[in-house]
């Protein structure tokens, strides 16, 4: 199957930092890539869908300030949080895919971020 | 807008007994249904996917689901767990073909006892 990276798996920053999430598909190209959030013991939460070479879609409650995507190939899309705070610890996971329709989305092992 | 419940939080199983992993889903146009499969501290791992065809749908490591649209579920079954099958199971929803947003149930937990 399609093989998604995630760039670092693990981050500890001071609060008032900004951190850069690098996502890749290493054996196909992404036409369409998707920025998750996971809480301890809860399921994904959308934040924002990315399409190569255009802006982000983000969704309602998700400060695309504060969360900057960059979708600048077709296999490599970015997320940069911005100012963090304790408050944006997380897992946050990047997903994959060909196009939006029937294509599988292929996700990335995650990046676990704390904020101190 | 679509969505997905899986209303176990938790199933337990004894190992070589049948599985079932529960999922009901709401959308609007042909459902686009998944299962992926967390283990702790990774991202996930697709398991199978309907887009049409026969409503038995068989996946990876034994699992297969199966649609069934007159009850909106999509159940993941397995016929003999196995002790490393326990992690947590997402089940997903995308509805029509150019709907690129997926929705996730809240997932359950697994624990497959020897």
């Amino acid at each position: 199957g399609a093989v998604v990276s995630q760039h670092p798996s693990r981050v500890i920053c001071k609060s008032g930092t900004s951190v850069k999430i690098e996502c890749r598909s290493l054996d196909f190209q992404a036409t369409t890539m998707f920025w998750y959030r996971q809480f301890p013991k809860q399921s994904l939460m959308l934040m924002a869908t990315s399409n190569e070479g255009s802006k982000a879609t983000y969704e309602q409650g998700v400060e695309k300030d504060k969360f900057l995507i960059n979708h600048a190939s077709l296999t490599l899309s970015t997320l940069t949080v911005t100012s963090a705070h304790p408050e944006d610890s997380s897992f946050y996971i990047c997903s994959a895919a060909l196009t939006g329709g029937t294509d599988t989305q292929y996700f990335g092992p995650g990046t676990r971020l704390t904020v101190l | 807008a679509q969505s997905v419940a899986q209303p176990e939080d938790q199933v337990n199983v004894a190992e070589g007994n049948p599985l079932t992993v529960k999922c009901t889903y709401s959308v609007s146009g042909n459902p686009y249904l998944f299962w992926y499969v967390q283990y702790p501290n990774r991202g996930l791992q697709f398991l199978l996917k309907y887009i049409t065809g026969d409503n038995l749908v068989k996946g990876s490591y034994g699992f297969e689901a199966e649609f069934n649209k007159s009850q909106t579920s999509f159940h993941l079954k397995k016929p003999s767990a196995l002790v490393s099958d326990s992690a947590l199971y997402f089940c997903a929803v995308r509805g029509g073909y150019n709907n690129n947003d997926m929705r996730f149930g809240a997932g359950t937990r697994l624990t497959v006892k020897p």
